[in-house]
């Protein structure tokens, strides 16, 4: 089955602490992001990433880092610099190119650092 | 500065009416404009995407239209059911020369009712 996969599902953490997110695809997209979504909040764009070891800062990424060692994985950090890090966390991956694509999501992980 | 805009207020329709969701947006040039569907706790699942120089697309039940000079789309679900009941997603790709970058709206849920 292709597809995207998050993992774990729920993540608890006590602050102060430096949490790793996992984002795997096999869907051979080049393109992968990861958002934030906030209760009754749109997406929010923390990296995106258009090919393997490189990324941009999307528009919320103090507090977060990533890596794009492999086309398949692009993990997340959530550092104990992010000052809200509660919240769900999406992942996604698309084509990649002048055109534009339709992104494919995973399940989301929903963190809660107390 | 930049905005995009859905309804706020969830939308309550009775099944088999049609359901009429609305996207604004300001200050933005969009290339493309993508509808996602999301339910609770799970990721954006793709709907449609229409370009700027089409006024409107079609897919079963669904349709979409684009109008950039008001600077709006309208997203259709014909014949509505209670398994359309969701949050629906609208974004833009700007197409900033950066890749695949959406900028989402924050949703309107949608409950369809027996």
């Amino acid at each position: 089955d292709g597809g995207i996969t998050q993992s774990p599902k729920y993540l608890f953490r006590k602050e102060g602490q430096n949490v790793t997110l996992s984002c795997e695809q096999n869907l051979n997209h080049d393109a992968m992001y990861w958002y934030r979504q906030d209760p009754g909040q749109g997406l929010r764009l923390i990296y995106y990433s258009q090919i393997v070891n490189d990324f941009q800062k999307g528009d919320i990424a103090e507090g977060y880092s990533v890596s794009r060692e492999k086309k398949e994985s692009f993990p997340l950090t959530v550092t104990s610099a992010q000052k809200n890090p509660t919240a769900f966390y999406l992942c996604a991956s698309s084509g990649s190119g002048l055109a534009t694509y339709e992104q494919y999501f995973g399940p989301g992980t929903r963190l809660t650092v107390t | 500065s930049q905005k995009i805009e859905q309804n706020s207020e969830a939308l309550n329709i009775q099944e088999g009416k049609t359901a009429t969701l609305t996207c604004n947006y300001t200050n933005y040039s969009p290339a493309y404009l993508q509808w996602y569907r999301q339910d609770p706790g799970r990721g954006p699942v793709f709907l449609l995407l229409i370009r700027e120089n089409e006024k409107e697309k079609r897919k079963e039940r669904l349709k979409v239209t684009f109008d950039t000079t008001l600077k709006q789309s309208l997203f259709h679900i014909t014949a509505s059911q209670p398994a359309d009941s969701a949050t629906y997603l609208c974004a833009l790709d700007i197409l900033t020369g950066g890749g695949n970058k959406l900028t989402f709206g924050t949703g309107t849920q949608l409950k369809v009712e027996l």
